[in-house]
């Protein structure tokens, strides 16, 4: 079966535009996650949905923004980028329950100048 | 607030050696453990995923065992090839839907 698809793979954007990223879960599952990856901060957690609601936001400001359609589909947006928000950003989906398999996309690598 | 911590941070080894890697969590209330190989620019590749109440999970060449109690988990890789060469992570599930990752331990299997 299809993996986790993220789109676009890559992406330069300047400093204060904003960008959409986009997942698609593997097909019946429901939970997707989102991670940023730096090399100093390693994988941090942004934010889980489930069934279109948001269930866990994690540290990030409010310039981080996501949603979940109902086909389980997830975009995360990022408003006036930037520097920092160069990173790798994960899309994982999952099961509903928490103890199943996380399984990753390929990722979208984010840089901003 | 769950801490994963990963030792050795990279690890270089010749062909053919077992391949032995450690994950150590501050809580354990956990529900599973995942271990995750990440080539460099890609994604994550789930490796074994450990529920909470097992001990241990075995997929080929790898074993990974789990002991709740005191925090641990260990990835065993057997008979390690060049192709093994990569950085992988452990990550611990709670409650709260998220994964905990440890910052990694970087693989070199020299031939």
């Amino acid at each position: 079966k299809a993996g986790v698809t993220q789109t676009p793979r890559y992406l330069i954007k300047t400093r204060g535009q904003q960008v959409t990223l986009s997942c698609s879960p593997i097909s019946g599952h429901r939970s997707v996650s989102w991670y940023q990856q730096t090399p100093g901060q390693g994988l941090q957690f942004l934010f889980e949905y489930f069934s279109e609601t948001q269930r866990n936001k994690g540290n990030f400001p409010g310039r981080f923004s996501g949603r979940q359609f109902s086909n389980s589909r997830s975009e995360m947006n990022v408003s006036t980028l930037e520097l920092g928000d160069s990173a790798l950003y994960l899309c994982a989906s999952s099961l509903e329950q928490r103890n199943t398999e996380a399984f990753f996309g390929q990722g979208t690598r984010l840089t901003v100048v | 607030k769950q801490e994963v911590t990963q030792i050795p941070a990279a690890l270089s080894v010749p062909e053919g050696e077992n391949l032995v890697l450690n994950c150590s969590f501050t809580d354990s209330a956990i529900y599973n453990l995942q271990w995750f190989r990440q080539d460099p620019g890609k994604g994550l590749t789930s490796l074994l995923l450990i529920q909470s109440s097992q001990r241990e999970q075995t997929s080929g060449r790898l074993n990974a065992s789990l002991d709740k109690s005191s925090g641990r988990s260990t990835l065993y890789i057997a008979a390690s090839q060049p192709g093994d060469s990569a950085t992988y992570l452990c990550a611990v599930r709670r409650g709260d839907y998220k994964l905990s990752f440890g910052a990694g331990t970087t693989v070199t299997v020299r031939a």
